[in-house]
């Protein structure tokens, strides 16, 4: 039972590389979800995915692309990474809410990202 | 847009102390809320929620009622203890919609 399991954990870039985040579930959860954590900010939403084949913006998707070719796998990309995306990356993926709306992540462990 | 509003930490207490973090929020429509809570080095876990009005989710101890009058969704425990130090975090998710929105989290930390 795996769960949400994002490579790699901690990575180090230099301003302007690139690079892909992957998160892989297990569970076949429809939705993915790519969030980032920032100190005194909590949780904020980059991209998502409400199935295989589909994305949408989140909050700051700015600086950010991501591609969903398969159920299990929503990939972040950095094109050209700067310093201001020196974070916390956390992926999550769910179900689609039933009829009373909730709707329940489950959560990677994190990859943490320094862009220097 | 909708928001959702915690007060600020750390909150420090002592081991069996009374727990209040307090949670208010603004939605469009009638959400469902949560509480996830996030254990150093680790990312979030439902710790409960709860899908409409009037509602009390509770968990490991940990209660919230959902309040529709007051726009709240406070977290209680009645004795804390050194194990639940951790960052807890309010959400909520409106009905129709596929994400959730976060509180920016409140620092709990339990000394012995």
């Amino acid at each position: 039972n795996a769960g949400v399991t994002q490579t790699p954990k901690f990575r180090v870039l230099k301003t302007g590389q690139s690079m892909t985040l992957l998160c892989a579930q297990d569970m076949n959860h429809e939705y993915m979800y790519w969030y980032r954590q920032d100190p005194g900010m909590g949780l904020r939403l980059i991209h998502y995915s409400v199935g295989e084949g589909t994305t949408a913006k989140g909050e700051v998707p700015d600086g950010y692309n991501v591609s969903r070719l398969k159920k299990q796998n929503f990939l972040l990309g950095l094109e050209s990474a700067a310093p201001s995306q020196t974070s916390v990356y956390f992926c999550a993926s769910s179900t689609p809410g039933s009829s009373s709306g909730a709707n329940v992540l489950t959560f990677g462990a994190g990859s943490r990202l320094t862009v220097l | 847009g909708d928001s959702v509003t915690q007060m600020e930490g750390p909150v420090t207490l002592s081991e069996e102390a009374f727990l209040t973090i307090n949670c208010t929020y603004t939605a469009t429509g009638y959400p469902s809320l949560f509480w996830y809570v996030q254990y150093p080095g680790e990312g979030l876990q439902l710790l409960l929620k709860a899908t409409k009005a009037d509602d009390k989710g509770s968990n490991k101890g940990f209660e919230a009622t959902y309040r529709k009058e007051t726009t709240s969704f406070h977290l209680e425990k009645g004795s804390v203890q050194v194990s639940d130090s951790a960052v807890y975090f309010c959400a909520l998710s409106d009905q129709g919609y596929s994400t959730l929105t976060f509180g920016k989290g409140t620092m709990l930390l339990v000394s012995p």
